[in-house]
This record gives structure tokens, C-alpha cells and sequence, in this order.
């Protein structure tokens, strides 16, 4: 039973443009969303987040928005870098210190 | 200055044995857990400690068994090691879990491989 989920195991973009993330859950009792950040052979670093009662949160080139009636969060990224090329995983939590990852989308930015 | 850190970064050995893998951290933090990554990738929680206390316990085998000697550390310790048990195991730090905001920072990992 996967609560989160993000369907796209990999996205290509080019430098400079946009890189646009999805996630979707199906516990409408979430009330808290992360975005995570991962290269290989390190740990996920947390990036940006998103409170249940907002739809939008910006920080520098990292927007994540939030569609409580579909369930669907997104991460957009402008303008992507090659730096920004890693594994993406959305989490999902409900008060109670116990946050569900979604399986990672792999993001390959080419110069 | 490293936030979380983990020891050892890989562990190889054979089925049957007993391991341990440490987790420390240096953010005042009051809540530890670790986590399993699988094959498949997937992040999945294993136990979370509160002030050395157990919160979080989810369906995992006896033969995991975690130990908080203070709030800054949590080790994982694993009895008769299987196949299965082959995985990467993440440890991460948060302030108080039941807030809303529980941004928790990960650990680089541990990469055991099952013999």
C-alpha cells in the first residue's frame, strides 16, 4: 500500500529550463509534504516543504505546490542546473514524526 | 562539522552474524530514527526514539533491535543476519515529531551487504 507515489521514475530537461516534479497521495489526513534531495552514496537532504493549509511555497529557484483536492503535490525547479541532477523523493507526514516517501524520480539535467 | 553521521559507511558479511551500525548526531535534536532503503529504492522507517524512548516501531523483525543510550545517538543492532537484511540504512535527527514541521536531516548511510 503506497501512500505517496511519484510515477515518473526519471525526467530529462536542459539546462535552463524547467524541471517539473509530481507526486501524489492517497492519505487525505497528510498535513505535512517534503521535497528531498539525493545524490549517490549520500544521504537525502531536505530541500523545501509545504504546509497543508498553503498551496504555494517559493524558495530561490524551488517552488512545491500543493493540490489538496487531487492529492498532488509538484516540485518546479527554475531554471534547472546541471548541479541539480539527482534523485528526487516527496514525503508525506501527519503529525506524527513518521514520513512516507514516495520510490524517487531521477533528474538528469544536460548542459 | 557533520550533522548526522553513521559508522560504518559499508558493512560486509555473512549470513548469520550479529552487527551494529551507529548513528550520532550534533543538532540538539530529540528524535532519531532509522530508515531501510531497499533495492527497489524505496525509503521506508524502521524506528523512531524520542529522548531515548520509542515512538515508532514499525513491522520490523526481532532480530532488529534499536538502542538510545542518550538523545544524540541511536544504534541499530541486528541479530542472525539474512539475505534480506542487504540494504542501505539511513539514520535521521528532527526536533519534536509531533509538530507540523518535522524536517528531519539524514545520515549518509550504511551499505550492508549479506553474504
Amino acid at each position: 500500500d503506497q501512500q505517496v507515489k511519484q510515477n515518473s521514475p526519471s525526467l530529462s530537461v536542459q539546462e535552463g529550463r524547467i524541471s517539473i516534479l509530481n507526486c501524489d497521495y492517497t492519505n487525505s489526513m497528510f498535513d505535512y509534504f517534503l521535497w528531498y534531495k539525493k545524490y549517490p552514496a549520500e544521504g537525502p537532504t531536505f530541500l523545501i516543504s509545504i504546509s497543508s493549509i498553503k498551496d504555494k511555497n517559493e524558495d530561490g529557484r524551488f517552488t512545491v505546490f500543493l493540490n489538496k483536492s487531487a492529492k498532488h503535490l509538484s516540485l518546479h525547479i527554475v531554471p534547472s542546473q546541471p548541479g541539480d541532477s539527482a534523485v528526487y523523493f516527496c514525503a508525506a507526514s501527519r503529525n506524527t514524526g513518521k514520513l512516507i516517501f514516495g520510490q524517487g524520480t531521477t533528474l538528469q539535467v544536460k548542459p | 562539522d557533520t550533522a548526522v553521521s553513521q559508522t560504518p559507511k559499508y558493512l560486509v558479511t555473512q549470513m548469520g552474524n550479529d552487527k551494529s551500525i551507529k548513528c550520532e548526531q550534533n543538532l540538539g535534536h530529540d528524535t532519531m530514527y532509522w530508515y531501510k532503503q531497499d533495492s527497489k529504492k524505496f525509503l521506508k522507517i524502521m524506528f523512531s526514539y524520542n529522548n531515548k524512548e520509542l515512538i515508532i516501531n514499525e513491522t520490523v523483525p526481532n532480530r532488529f533491535s534499536p538502542k538510545s543510550p542518550d538523545k544524540a545517538h541511536l544504534n541499530l543492532h541486528i541479530n542472525s543476519l539474512e539475505l534480506g537484511d542487504s540494504a542501505v540504512y539511513f539514520c535521521a535527527s528532527s526536533q519534536d515529531p509531533r509538530s507540523s514541521y518535522n524536517e528531519q536531516f539524514f545520515g549518509p548511510g550504511t551499505r550492508l551487504t549479506v553474504l
